[in-house]
């Protein structure tokens, strides 16, 4: 079965510099999810979207933006870069319904030195 | 949103079951009991869900107390496959599409 898309695997930037996170859902899923973790901490919900609109929102900087486009696939657009940015993120799609699971991808390593 | 607290970490000998509690005692009528897992170097795996009855799958069991105020996650066979971070989050209408990862049990299984 499809799973989640997730590009790139692996990132490495430097600081100031930005980063675009791309994220390709299931087939048929019109919601989509971000998530950061960093070292040895649980996931920490960023932000989501329900067909290409912005659903939710979490705990995403400033500097931090995305959006999902008419193909259902999103982008996570990360500018100024920190040292703290450095963390796995992943992204998940879901159908809408509030007891429909969430699927995640295998994330992307983003390393900021 | 209704917090849920799970043990820090727990073990398990190979082969044999594991209870995974979790306490959710603000939890609302419409919460549905979802579980999660995560593999080291892995996103997180859906495993289970529930609402008010006790649901079972290919994977595990889920036990939900009548007054839904706490529920488990049952392993019938612990498999060294199994050691992760097992994360139950609740999930409601009202809070939409945020979905939000607590500290979850970390399991080790012993062969």
């Amino acid at each position: 079965a499809a799973g989640v898309i997730q590009s790139p695997r692996h990132l490495i930037k430097e600081k100031r510099e930005t980063a675009t996170l791309k994220c390709y859902p299931i087939p048929r899923h019109d919601t989509v999810y971000w998530y950061q973790q960093g070292p040895g901490q649980d996931p920490q919900f960023l932000i989501s979207f329900y067909e290409k609109m912005q659903s939710d929102k979490g705990s995403i900087p400033d500097r931090f933006s995305a959006q999902q486009f008419s193909d259902y696939h999103s982008e996570l657009n990360m500018s100024s870069l920190e040292l703290g940015d450095s963390a796995l993120y992943f992204c998940a799609s879901s159908l809408p319904q509030v007891n429909s699971p969430l699927h995640f991808g295998n994330g992307t390593r983003l390393t900021v030195t | 949103d209704a917090k849920t607290t799970q043990p820090n970490s727990m073990e398990s000998n190979e082969e044999e079951p594991v209870h995974l509690p979790c306490n959710h005692s603000t939890i609302s009528g419409t919460d549905y009991i979802h579980w999660y897992r995560q593999l080291p170097s892995q996103g997180p795996e859906y495993v289970i869900h529930g609402l008010t009855s006790n649901v079972n799958n290919r994977m595990a069991s889920l036990a939900i107390a009548e007054d839904r105020k706490s529920s488990t996650l049952i392993l019938h066979r612990a498999t060294l496959r199994d050691a992760a971070v097992y994360y139950c989050i609740l999930r409601d209408v009202d809070t939409g599409n945020q979905f939000y990862f607590g500290t979850g049990t970390s399991l080790t299984v012993i062969p």
